[in-house]
C-alpha cells in the first residue's frame, strides 16, 4: 500500500470550533487531493495541491482551506465547523502522467471520520 | 470530464461473473476509462484502466467498443469479498478525478 497516513482517524467536535485534518505520505507524489464522502454518495474533491504552496479549489471548497508548505504534508482546515461538514474525509495523492501510456492512479488513505455536533 | 453513468446496484451471487457497464457518450479521445473500487471504511483504490479493446489484469477484465461510449468492467467468478462498491472514472489524468455515486455490487452465498 502506498504510505499514506491521515490523523486523526476520528475526531468529534462542536459546532464553531476550528478543525485541522493531517494528510502525509511518503511517497514524494507531486498532488494530493482532500476529498470528502457523505453516506450513499461518490467523494466530492474538496481541494487539491499540485505542489509545494500551490492549491486550488474543488467542486466543494466552501468551508475549506488547505496549506502545503512541505511535500510529504497537506491540511484540511475548517476554519469553524458546522454540522453539514460531519464526513468522512480522505486525502489521495497521485503523481502527474504525461503521454498516452503514463496515466497514473490516486491512491488513498484510510479516512477521518468527523463529527461535527 | 465526461460525465458517467452506471446502475445504482447489482446483486450476484459467488462463483458468478459480473458484468458492469458504464456509459459514458461524451467522452475525449484524451480520455482513459478507470474503474476503483471501495469497501466499506476504506479508501476507493484503483482496480483497471483502459483506453480501448480490452484490457485484463489478475483482477479483472475491462471490455471497451470501438466507438468508446461505453465499458464494461467483467469481475470473473466473484466471492463474497468482492461486495463493494464500484466506480468508474474518465479523464485524461489522475488529476482532479470525479468520482460518481458507483455502483453497489452484493454478492451473496
Amino acid at each position: 500500500d502506498a504510505g499514506i497516513t491521515q490523523s486523526p482517524r476520528h475526531k468529534v467536535t462542536e459546532t464553531g470550533t476550528p478543525v485541522t485534518l493531517r494528510c502525509h505520505q511518503t511517497e514524494n507524489h507531486r498532488y494530493m487531493y482532500w476529498y470528502r464522502q457523505d453516506p450513499g454518495h461518490g467523494l466530492r474533491l474538496i481541494h487539491y495541491s499540485y505542489g509545494v504552496k500551490d492549491t486550488d479549489k474543488g467542486e466543494v471548497s466552501d468551508g475549506y482551506s488547505v496549506s502545503r508548505s512541505k511535500t510529504e504534508d497537506f491540511l484540511l482546515t475548517l476554519e469553524s465547523a458546522t454540522s453539514s461538514q460531519t464526513s468522512v474525509y480522505f486525502c489521495a495523492i497521485s503523481e502527474l502522467g504525461a503521454g498516452e501510456n503514463s496515466y497514473n492512479e490516486q491512491f488513498f488513505g484510510p479516512g477521518t471520520r468527523l463529527t461535527v455536533l | 470530464l465526461a460525465k458517467t453513468t452506471q446502475p445504482i446496484s447489482m446483486d450476484s451471487y459467488e462463483g458468478q461473473e459480473v458484468n458492469i457497464t458504464c456509459s459514458h457518450n461524451n467522452i475525449a479521445t484524451n480520455d482513459y476509462i478507470t474503474w476503483y473500487q471501495q469497501f466499506p471504511s476504506q479508501g476507493p483504490r484503483f482496480i483497471i484502466q483502459g483506453y480501448k479493446t480490452k484490457v485484463t489484469n489478475e483482477v479483472a477484465s475491462l471490455f471497451i467498443p470501438a466507438d468508446r461510449k461505453s465499458s464494461t468492467l467483467s469481475l470473473p467468478r466473484v466471492s463474497l469479498s468482492d461486495t463493494a462498491v464500484y466506480y468508474c472514472l474518465v479523464g485524461d489524468s489522475s488529476y482532479k478525478l470525479i468520482f460518481g455515486s458507483g455502483t453497489r455490487l452484493l454478492v451473496r452465498p
